[in-house]
Protein backbone atom coordinates (compact mmCIF):
# COMPACT_ATOMS: atom_id res chain seq x y z
CA UNK A 1 0.00 0.00 0.00
CA UNK A 2 0.87 3.67 0.11
CA UNK A 3 3.42 4.84 2.60
CA UNK A 4 5.09 7.95 3.53
CA UNK A 5 8.18 8.31 5.47
CA UNK A 6 9.32 11.49 7.37
CA UNK A 7 12.52 12.43 8.99
CA UNK A 8 12.72 11.75 12.93
CA UNK A 9 12.08 14.95 14.59
CA UNK A 10 12.77 16.83 16.79
CA UNK A 11 14.10 19.58 14.96
CA UNK A 12 15.79 22.15 16.77
CA UNK A 13 17.30 25.81 14.59
CA UNK A 14 18.46 28.81 15.33
CA UNK A 15 16.12 31.84 13.54
CA UNK A 16 17.54 32.58 10.05
CA UNK A 17 18.83 29.04 9.66
CA UNK A 18 18.02 26.63 6.51
CA UNK A 19 15.09 24.18 7.16
CA UNK A 20 15.00 20.57 5.19
CA UNK A 21 13.00 17.98 6.36
CA UNK A 22 13.14 15.14 4.22
CA UNK A 23 9.76 13.17 2.98
CA UNK A 24 9.69 10.00 0.89
CA UNK A 25 7.11 7.86 -0.39
CA UNK A 26 5.54 4.90 -1.86
CA UNK A 27 3.05 4.83 -4.19
CA UNK A 28 1.61 3.26 -7.20
CA UNK A 29 0.93 5.16 -10.24
CA UNK A 30 1.69 9.44 -10.15
CA UNK A 31 -0.02 10.37 -6.77
CA UNK A 32 -0.04 14.31 -5.44
CA UNK A 33 2.17 15.20 -2.80
CA UNK A 34 1.36 18.04 -0.09
CA UNK A 35 2.72 19.36 3.46
CA UNK A 36 0.80 20.10 5.64
CA UNK A 37 1.63 22.33 9.34
CA UNK A 38 0.00 21.66 12.82
CA UNK A 39 0.66 24.69 14.85
CA UNK A 40 0.43 24.08 19.20
CA UNK A 41 -3.71 23.56 19.34
CA UNK A 42 -4.63 23.93 15.63
CA UNK A 43 -6.09 21.76 13.02
CA UNK A 44 -3.64 20.81 10.42
CA UNK A 45 -3.48 23.55 7.12
CA UNK A 46 -2.11 23.45 3.60
CA UNK A 47 1.04 24.27 3.20
CA UNK A 48 1.97 23.08 -0.10
CA UNK A 49 1.10 20.69 -2.85
CA UNK A 50 2.25 19.74 -6.22
CA UNK A 51 0.19 16.92 -8.15
CA UNK A 52 2.84 15.57 -11.00
CA UNK A 53 6.90 15.01 -11.87
CA UNK A 54 9.29 18.12 -11.36
CA UNK A 55 6.37 20.61 -10.02
CA UNK A 56 7.56 22.71 -7.36
CA UNK A 57 5.19 24.12 -4.44
CA UNK A 58 5.61 27.21 -2.59
CA UNK A 59 4.27 29.01 -0.20
CA UNK A 60 5.43 31.56 3.18
CA UNK A 61 9.11 30.50 1.56
CA UNK A 62 8.61 27.12 2.18
CA UNK A 63 9.45 25.44 -1.18
CA UNK A 64 9.32 21.29 -2.20
CA UNK A 65 9.71 19.94 -5.65
CA UNK A 66 8.17 16.88 -6.68
CA UNK A 67 10.89 13.97 -7.65
CA UNK A 68 9.75 10.98 -9.22
CA UNK A 69 13.06 10.12 -9.67
CA UNK A 70 14.17 9.74 -6.22
CA UNK A 71 9.96 9.74 -5.07
CA UNK A 72 11.07 12.47 -2.91
CA UNK A 73 9.24 15.97 -1.71
CA UNK A 74 11.48 17.37 0.67
CA UNK A 75 10.56 20.57 2.61
CA UNK A 76 13.03 23.75 2.24
CA UNK A 77 13.36 27.12 3.98
CA UNK A 78 15.76 29.14 3.66
CA UNK A 79 15.63 31.44 6.35
CA UNK A 80 13.49 30.04 9.54
CA UNK A 81 11.55 32.35 12.05
CA UNK A 82 10.79 31.35 15.37
CA UNK A 83 6.71 31.19 14.18
CA UNK A 84 7.34 28.45 11.99
CA UNK A 85 7.63 26.37 14.89
CA UNK A 86 4.89 23.18 14.78
CA UNK A 87 4.66 20.44 13.53
CA UNK A 88 4.96 19.59 9.72
CA UNK A 89 2.87 16.45 7.64
CA UNK A 90 4.43 14.91 4.69
CA UNK A 91 1.14 13.40 2.76
CA UNK A 92 -0.20 11.42 -0.72
CA UNK A 93 -3.32 11.47 -2.72
CA UNK A 94 -3.29 8.33 -4.79
CA UNK A 95 -4.38 8.40 -8.07
CA UNK A 96 -6.40 5.64 -8.45
CA UNK A 97 -9.30 4.54 -6.83
CA UNK A 98 -10.48 6.25 -3.93
CA UNK A 99 -8.52 9.49 -3.39
CA UNK A 100 -7.23 8.43 0.27
CA UNK A 101 -4.74 10.38 2.17
CA UNK A 102 -1.53 8.84 3.30
CA UNK A 103 0.15 11.29 6.06
CA UNK A 104 3.69 10.44 7.62
CA UNK A 105 4.62 10.40 11.16
CA UNK A 106 5.19 14.00 11.22
CA UNK A 107 8.35 15.97 12.20
CA UNK A 108 8.02 18.87 14.65
CA UNK A 109 10.09 22.00 14.44
CA UNK A 110 11.12 24.17 17.00
CA UNK A 111 12.97 27.52 16.14
CA UNK A 112 14.60 28.73 18.94
CA UNK A 113 15.85 33.02 18.85
CA UNK B 1 -9.75 30.05 10.67
CA UNK B 2 -10.76 27.59 8.33
CA UNK B 3 -14.35 27.52 8.79
CA UNK B 4 -14.76 23.82 9.79
CA UNK B 5 -16.25 23.98 13.08
CA UNK B 6 -15.89 20.69 15.82
CA UNK B 7 -17.54 20.29 18.77
CA UNK B 8 -16.79 19.51 21.19
CA UNK B 9 -13.24 20.79 21.62
CA UNK B 10 -12.89 18.45 24.47
CA UNK B 11 -14.66 15.05 25.50
CA UNK B 12 -13.69 12.90 28.73
CA UNK B 13 -15.73 9.77 29.20
CA UNK B 14 -14.79 6.46 30.58
CA UNK B 15 -14.43 2.83 29.29
CA UNK B 16 -17.45 1.38 27.45
CA UNK B 17 -19.17 4.53 27.05
CA UNK B 18 -20.38 5.68 23.58
CA UNK B 19 -19.93 9.29 22.21
CA UNK B 20 -20.47 11.52 19.08
CA UNK B 21 -18.13 13.94 17.67
CA UNK B 22 -20.02 16.60 15.52
CA UNK B 23 -18.25 18.53 12.63
CA UNK B 24 -19.90 21.60 10.43
CA UNK B 25 -18.19 21.74 6.62
CA UNK B 26 -17.24 24.85 5.73
CA UNK B 27 -20.14 26.22 3.71
CA UNK B 28 -20.76 24.78 0.34
CA UNK B 29 -18.18 21.85 0.94
CA UNK B 30 -20.10 18.16 0.40
CA UNK B 31 -17.76 15.94 1.58
CA UNK B 32 -16.54 15.84 5.15
CA UNK B 33 -13.36 13.40 6.63
CA UNK B 34 -12.90 11.79 9.39
CA UNK B 35 -9.13 11.69 10.95
CA UNK B 36 -7.33 10.30 13.69
CA UNK B 37 -4.19 11.51 15.83
CA UNK B 38 -2.75 9.37 18.12
CA UNK B 39 0.88 9.19 19.51
CA UNK B 40 1.08 5.65 18.37
CA UNK B 41 -0.71 5.56 15.31
CA UNK B 42 -0.24 9.03 13.86
CA UNK B 43 -2.55 10.36 11.35
CA UNK B 44 -5.03 8.41 9.95
CA UNK B 45 -7.76 8.50 7.92
CA UNK B 46 -11.01 7.34 8.81
CA UNK B 47 -13.65 8.02 6.95
CA UNK B 48 -15.45 10.06 3.84
CA UNK B 49 -18.88 11.01 2.92
CA UNK B 50 -20.08 12.81 0.33
CA UNK B 51 -23.36 14.80 0.10
CA UNK B 52 -24.51 12.50 2.44
CA UNK B 53 -23.28 8.88 1.19
CA UNK B 54 -20.12 7.25 2.37
CA UNK B 55 -17.23 7.71 -0.30
CA UNK B 56 -14.48 5.45 1.22
CA UNK B 57 -12.99 3.90 4.45
CA UNK B 58 -9.74 3.88 5.96
CA UNK B 59 -8.72 2.40 9.15
CA UNK B 60 -11.82 3.08 10.86
CA UNK B 61 -12.87 0.22 13.33
CA UNK B 62 -16.63 -1.66 13.33
CA UNK B 63 -17.30 -0.01 17.33
CA UNK B 64 -16.81 3.43 15.09
CA UNK B 65 -19.77 4.92 12.24
CA UNK B 66 -20.62 8.11 11.11
CA UNK B 67 -23.10 9.17 9.10
CA UNK B 68 -23.52 13.24 7.09
CA UNK B 69 -26.80 14.55 7.11
CA UNK B 70 -29.23 16.32 4.57
CA UNK B 71 -27.38 19.48 5.92
CA UNK B 72 -24.31 18.08 5.50
CA UNK B 73 -22.69 18.29 9.09
CA UNK B 74 -21.57 14.77 10.43
CA UNK B 75 -21.47 13.08 12.74
CA UNK B 76 -18.91 10.64 14.42
CA UNK B 77 -19.90 7.63 16.85
CA UNK B 78 -17.42 5.61 19.17
CA UNK B 79 -18.74 2.97 21.06
CA UNK B 80 -17.23 0.80 23.43
CA UNK B 81 -14.77 3.31 24.38
CA UNK B 82 -11.42 2.06 25.26
CA UNK B 83 -8.53 3.55 26.74
CA UNK B 84 -6.28 3.57 23.34
CA UNK B 85 -9.13 5.38 21.69
CA UNK B 86 -7.89 7.97 23.67
CA UNK B 87 -7.04 10.76 20.60
CA UNK B 88 -7.46 13.49 18.66
CA UNK B 89 -10.58 13.27 15.78
CA UNK B 90 -10.46 15.98 13.47
CA UNK B 91 -12.76 16.57 11.27
CA UNK B 92 -11.84 17.84 7.24
CA UNK B 93 -14.06 19.04 4.48
CA UNK B 94 -13.95 19.61 0.85
CA UNK B 95 -15.85 20.80 -2.08
CA UNK B 96 -15.88 18.30 -4.06
CA UNK B 97 -15.78 14.46 -3.12
CA UNK B 98 -11.77 15.06 -3.89
CA UNK B 99 -9.58 15.53 -1.12
CA UNK B 100 -7.03 17.62 -3.00
CA UNK B 101 -7.77 20.65 -1.40
CA UNK B 102 -9.70 20.17 2.28
CA UNK B 103 -9.96 22.45 5.39
CA UNK B 104 -9.05 21.24 8.79
CA UNK B 105 -11.04 21.82 12.10
CA UNK B 106 -9.37 22.16 15.17
CA UNK B 107 -10.59 18.87 16.48
CA UNK B 108 -11.94 17.12 19.63
CA UNK B 109 -9.92 15.87 22.24
CA UNK B 110 -10.78 12.51 23.34
CA UNK B 111 -9.82 11.18 26.63
CA UNK B 112 -11.01 7.52 27.78
CA UNK B 113 -10.40 7.08 31.28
Amino acid sequence: GDSVTQMEGPVTLSEEAFLTINCTYTATGYPSLFWYVQYPGEGLQLLLKATKADDKGSNKGFEATYRKETTSFHLEKGSVQVSDSAVYFCALISSGGYQKVTFGTGTKLQVIP
Amino acid sequence: DSGVTQTPKHLITATGQRVTLRCSPRSGDLSVYWYQQSLDQGLQFLIQYYNGEERAKGNILERFSAQQFPDLHSELNLSSLELGDSALYFCASSASGSPLEQYFGPGTRLTVT
